[in-house]
């Protein structure tokens, strides 16, 4: 089985001021690891991903995430925010075992930044 | 491209009656997946299709049908609506697990409320 952990609800950040996304996950085997963010009354955008590599993985907007294995970790970062950042972020996983298609994702974090 | 196109944008059913949702993608991917995203509990899986002509359950199936005809559209029926059913929908598409973008592409949703 696969599950994703996104432990906090809600995150306020400063306009300016670096962020974080926390999102833990668990998987039988090595993992894929997505992000993804959601603008009010809209569908998902994809952001970025980890498939296997550097562990540090940069996506769009300037957003970057790091994959760290012993901590079963991949949080969401960015060196400064910017007010048009806030949305509802998922963090979603997908077990590497051959013939899994299931994407499972977390409950999602509301980013505001505040000006 | 259009991406991924979702019909209708809203829709207010009365308990008992049936509709189809219709998803629609032009980027030639294989999987294709419906979603209902409701509050605090972050996306679930409904049914998926690896390919035209196949179909498989997901985390949340009951209450649900899926037709995969042709390879573009992937249709999710609801038989007999109960309010339950209220939530918002999203369709998505990606190429197979293992090839290099294999990220899902996300429809721009539908809400539907059953009364």
């Amino acid at each position: 089985a696969q599950s994703v952990a996104q432990p906090e609800d809600q995150v306020n950040v400063a306009e300016g001021n670096p962020l974080t996304v926390k999102c833990t996950y668990s998987v039988s085997g090595n993992p894929y690891l997505f992000w993804y963010v959601q603008y009010p009354n809209r569908g998902l955008q994809f952001l970025l991903k980890y498939i296997t590599g550097d562990n540090l993985v940069k996506g769009s907007y300037g957003f970057e995430a790091e994959f760290n294995k012993s901590q079963t970790s991949f949080h969401l970062k960015k060196p400064s925010a910017l007010v048009s950042d806030s949305a509802l972020y998922f963090c979603a996983v997908r077990d590497k075992n051959f013939g899994n298609e299931k994407l499972t994702f977390g409950t999602g974090t509301r980013l505001t930044i505040i000006p | 491209n259009a991406g991924v196109t979702q019909t209708p944008k809203f829709r207010v059913l009365k308990t008992g009656q049936s509709m189809t949702l219709l998803c629609a993608q032009d980027m030639n991917h294989e999987y294709m997946y419906w979603y209902r995203q409701d509050p605090g509990m972050g996306l679930r899986l409904i049914h998926y299709s690896v390919g035209e002509g196949t179909t498989a359950k997901g985390e949340v199936p009951d209450g649900y049908n899926v037709s995969r005809l042709k390879k573009q559209n992937f249709l999710l029926g609801l038989e007999s609506a109960a309010p339950s059913q209220t939530s918002v929908y999203f369709c998505a598409s990606s190429y197979p697990v293992g090839q290099p973008h294999h990220e899902q592409y996300f429809g721009p949703g539908t809400r539907l409320t059953v009364t």
